[in-house]
């Protein structure tokens, strides 16, 4: 296990609704990312999160937002939800935003209707 | 090698052999490689890392090989067992990139009894 938790494990949601998804991160961990993995592809990045504002965005639309707390943990925020937003949504987080090892948590099975 | 969709790249196995799994990356500037274990219904684990200034690193039962002049990284796992089969990923990190992952297809490893 690597101290990253996630919540909700599984979420249904019809298209055109928002969802909220969070992460904790491991302790003594202050950045966090997000990932998103289609069924059968790789992760891909959608942000990461460090002090609080984001450090860096992959290629994914505006209506893909996300929050970090004092306490390091985050959010994923989706507007607008379609039916291709459905995945699997990983968080992960590490020590710094430099070449450090990421751990990821189990992930959230979004599906879109 | 590549692959789309859904038609990940399988590797089968008989159960005390080795296993080599490759992975072509991307980017010349990449300077740290991760590969990463992902199981069913969980979040990638972390199996071993190679900084670009490394062309072999082993760790237990692993090993992985860094050839920089055909952007060609291989995992090694010696005397693969049962509990190894999953998808395998290999990640990379373009140096102006921080720690944020660009992700391989992904390969899966079946282990026979």
């Amino acid at each position: 296990e690597t101290g990253v938790t996630q919540s909700p494990t599984h979420l249904i949601k019809t298209r055109g609704q928002q969802v909220t998804l969070r992460c904790s991160s491991q302790s003594g961990h202050n950045t966090v990312s997000w990932y998103q993995q289609a069924l059968g592809q790789g992760p891909q990045f959608i942000f990461q999160y460090y002090r609080e504002e984001e450090n860096g965005r992959g290629n994914f639309p505006p209506r893909f937002s996300g929050l970090q707390f004092p306490n390091y943990s985050s959010e994923l925020n989706v507007n607008a939800l379609e039916l291709d937003d459905s995945a699997l949504y990983l968080c992960a987080s590490s020590r710094s935003t430099g070449n450090e090892k990421l751990f990821f948590g189990s992930g959230t099975q979004l599906s879109v209707l | 090698g590549e692959s789309v969709g859904l038609h990940l790249p399988t590797l089968s196995v008989q159960e005390g052999d080795n296993s080599i799994i490759n992975c072509a990356y991307s980017n010349s500037a990449s300077d740290y490689f991760i590969w990463y274990k992902q199981e069913s219904g969980k979040g990638p684990q972390f199996i071993i890392d190679i900084r670009s200034n490394m062309d072999k690193r082993q760790g237990q039962r692993v090993t992985v090989l860094l050839n920089k002049t055909v952007k060609h990284l291989s995992l090694q796992i010696a005397a693969t067992q049962p509990g190894d089969s999953a998808v395998y990923f290999c990640a990379e990190t373009p140096r102006e990139y921080g720690n944020k992952l660009v992700f391989g297809a992904g390969t899966i490893l079946r282990v026979k009894s």
